[in-house]
C-alpha cells in the first residue's frame, strides 16, 4: 500500500494482558515513530528508530512498554501487563530519514485503539 | 524548549462561514510548522507545513496559514467552511533532538460545522 497501515485497528484486552500492535511504515521511510494520543489530549511521543541505530525510547511512560523493528521496515510495539490507563490510540509514523527530509513530515497511520478493560 | 498552544479547545462556525483555529508557539530557533487534521477514526493528514519560506501558506482543501514571527503564531483559516470540514486538528512544531526531527504536537481543536 502507499500509506503507513497500523494492525489491529481495534484492540480490547483484559488488565494484566500482554498487547502487540504492528505498524507497517511506507516503503523506503528509514525512521518510524510511535506515539500515543489519549482521549482528550494530544500526540505524546513513544519511541523512534532510525536505519539501523539505537532507538530513541525517551518517550515510553513505563519499562512495561517497549518496542522492536525488525529488517529495518515493520515495528511492534508491546505493553505487558496492560493497565486501564494504557487505553489509548497508538499512532505510528513513518519519515525519510532521521530528519524527516527537508521538513520534517511525518506521515501517519490510522491508529490502533487500544481499550483495557 | 519547543511548545505549542492551542487557544481553542472547541471551535464551532455556521457552513459557509470563515473558520480561524489559533495557534501559537514557542521554540528556540526557527521553526518547522504543521498542521495536521484528524476525521473520526482516521489516521493524520497534513493541510499544510511551513518551513522559512514564504510566510502565508496555502494548503489542501482551501486552508492557509500564516507565520507571523513578531507573534509567534501559525493561525489556521479558510474563507469558507464546509461540512467535510469538521474534524480535530492540531498544531505541530518540528524540532531537531539528536539525529532525529520531533514533533510536538498542540492539544487539539475539534472544529464543528453547523448546517
Amino acid at each position: 500500500g502507499a500509506g503507513v497501515s497500523q494492525s489491529p485497528s481495534n484492540k480490547v484486552t483484559e488488565k494484566g494482558k500482554d498487547v502487540e500492535l504492528r505498524c507497517d511504515p511506507i516503503s523506503g521511510h528509514t525512521a518510524l515513530y510511535w506515539y500515543r494520543q489519549s482521549l482528550g489530549q494530544g500526540l505524546e511521543f513513544l519511541i523512534y528508530f532510525q536505519g539501523n541505530s539505537a532507538p530513541d525510547k525517551s518517550g515510553l511512560p513505563s519499562d512495561r512498554f517497549s518496542a522492536e523493528r525488525t529488517g529495518g521496515s515493520v515495528s511492534t510495539l508491546t505493553i505487558q501487563r496492560t493497565q486501564q490507563e494504557d487505553s489509548a490510540v497508538y499512532l505510528c509514523a513513518s519519515s525519510w530519514g532521521g530528519r524527516g527530509g527537508s521538513s520534517g513530515e511525518q506521515f501517519f497511520g490510522p491508529g490502533t485503539r487500544l481499550t483495557v478493560l | 524548549a519547543q511548545s505549542v498552544t492551542q487557544l481553542d479547545s472547541h471551535v464551532s462556525v455556521s457552513e459557509g462561514t470563515p473558520v480561524l483555529l489559533r495557534c501559537n508557539y514557542s521554540s528556540s530557533y526557527s521553526p518547522s510548522l504543521f498542521w495536521y487534521v484528524q476525521h473520526p477514526n482516521k489516521g493524520l493528514q497534513l493541510l499544510l507545513k511551513y518551513t522559512s519560506a514564504a510566510t502565508l501558506v496555502k494548503g489542501i482543501n482551501g486552508f492557509e496559514a500564516e507565520f507571523k514571527k513578531s507573534e509567534t503564531s501559525f493561525h489556521l483559516t479558510k474563507p469558507s467552511a464546509h461540512m467535510s470540514d469538521a474534524a480535530e486538528y492540531f498544531c505541530v512544531v518540528s524540532y531537531i533532538s539528536g539525529s532525529a526531527r520531533q514533533l510536538t504536537f498542540g492539544s487539539g481543536t475539534q472544529l464543528t460545522v453547523l448546517p
